[in-house]
């Protein structure tokens, strides 16, 4: 049982490339969320999924696109990779949050865009 | 709408004595509150949560948190510190009524232990 894998661990990006980060869980969560975080901000949700072939926009969505067509997966897209968009970015799934479930946090990826 | 604030963005401690770490909370309903600890370079994981039973929650590696409604806090503590609790702790708020609602992170608390 992995829990929550991401891939890659790090990447560095040119300004205006693209590239997809890949979430991926085995615990059969309908739940999944992608955050960044910065220093001194906390995490941050950029967009969540509530099951397969649903998606959301969460606090900071601006230049990231996001996909589940699987279940176990959450892919999140960079189209035109920018600066500003240097972070580390976490994935986590869970059951229902409604009912308190805990999320399952992925180990990060970290990214620079230059 | 909700919102986390931790009140210290950094707090120091000599191995053995008592850690606080403060979390004021503002949620329009009865909310379900977590601490998650994040090592570094690591992910987070969950140290403990409240979901409206016993406002007295116990979380592993030794830590508590008491849910005070009148106070709109739930702090943590833990009564004697290890240098391996140095980590960042961030509190958490979700609201029960908003199907599909992410959390809501406190901007975090770096706690430093020395020997």
């Amino acid at each position: 049982n992995a829990g929550v894998t991401q891939t890659p661990k790090f990447r560095v990006l040119k300004t205006g490339q693209s590239m997809t980060l890949l979430c991926a869980q085995d615990m059969n969560h309908e739940y999944m969320y992608w955050y960044r975080q910065d220093p001194g901000m906390g995490l941050r949700l950029i967009h969540y999924s509530v099951g397969e072939g649903t998606t959301a926009k969460g606090e900071v969505p601006d230049g990231y696109n996001v996909s589940r067509l699987k279940k176990q997966n959450f892919l999140l897209g960079l189209e035109s990779a920018a600066p500003s968009q240097t972070s580390v970015y976490f994935c986590a799934s869970s059951r229902d949050p409604t009912l308190a479930y805990e999320q399952y946090f992925g180990p990060g990826t970290r990214l620079t865009v230059t | 709408a909700q919102s986390v604030t931790q009140l210290d963005s950094h707090v120091s401690v000599s191995e053995g004595t008592p850690v606080l770490l403060r979390c004021n909370y503002s949620s329009s309903y009865s909310p379900s509150l977590f601490w998650y600890v994040q090592h570094p370079n690591k992910g987070l994981q969950l140290l403990l949560k409240y979901t409206s039973a016993a406002t007295l929650v116990k979380g592993i590696n030794g830590f508590e948190a008491e849910f005070k409604k009148s106070e709109t806090s739930f702090h943590l503590t833990k009564p004697s510190a290890h240098m391996s609790d140095a980590a960042e702790y961030f509190c958490v708020v979700s609201e029960a009524n908003q199907a599909g609602t992410a959390l809501i992170f406190g901007k975090g608390t770096t706690l430093s232990v020395s020997s």
